[in-house]
């Protein structure tokens, strides 16, 4: 029931700042968008949420145009750590029901020396 | 700060066996969820709980069993294991107040021969 559509791969060299763009065409009023990370066996780590324009924590920034129909995940001056799967969702809050956050594929970003 | 704790990390089981998964958190959560996660096909929800003594059947819920007896603990149980069930299993929680912020475990990969 993912409603996200995210690249399926990418590759960044270490220090370069790093966009990840996420289309969700048909959000809702209610919906907030949520980033997750993934480690290789690991479970998911919440990134960062928001709901509009942008949003910036210690670990990234989220831009979110006015119309909300796509957000993209900025990660500043990358390390080789930063190498995993991202997740974007979209949803009414809640990991269930029938407007639930699902996880879809997720953009595998590779960050190379 | 130990979170959300899965136990076993792994296990092997032969077809039709029998297995639980628990899944302990320490956050005082109401929410907590299973998922598994197989190849290219992003995270799914089997069961989930919004409190002690309930539970609800996910995405992918046909073949589990899942208890919350206690409000700290969700256990999953597989009653007769199939091939199809070999995958990665995740266990969360959330606060249940809105705008989930999902924590997850860290795994526990399964493999039925």
């Amino acid at each position: 029931l993912a409603k996200t559509t995210q690249p399926v791969s990418m590759d960044s060299y270490e220090g370069q700042e790093v966009n990840i763009t996420c289309s969700h065409n048909n959000i809702a009023t209610n919906d907030y968008i949520t980033w997750y990370q993934q480690f290789p066996s690991q479970g998911p780590r919440f990134i960062i949420q928001g709901y509009k324009t942008k949003v910036t924590n210690e670990v990234a920034s989220l831009f979110i145009p006015a119309d909300r129909k796509s957000s993209t995940l900025s990660l500043p001056r990358v390390s080789l750590s930063d190498t995993a799967v991202y997740y974007c969702l979209v949803g009414d809050s809640v990991p269930y029901g029938n407007n639930r956050l699902a996880f879809g594929k997720g953009n595998q970003v590779v960050v190379i020396p | 700060n130990a979170g959300v704790t899965q136990t076993p990390k792994f296990r092997v089981l032969k077809t039709g066996q029998s297995m639980t998964l628990l899944c302990a958190q320490d956050m005082n959560h109401e929410y907590m969820y299973w998922y598994r996660q197989d190849p290219g096909m992003g995270l799914r929800l089997i069961h989930y709980s919004v409190g002690e003594g309930t539970t609800a059947k996910g995405e992918v819920p046909d073949g589990y069993n899942v208890s919350r007896l206690k409000k700290q603990n969700f256990l999953l149980g597989l009653e007769s294991a199939a091939p199809s069930q070999t995958s990665v299993y995740f266990c969360a929680s959330s606060s249940g107040t809105g705008n989930e912020k999902l924590f997850f475990g860290s795994g526990t990969q399964l493999s039925v021969l």
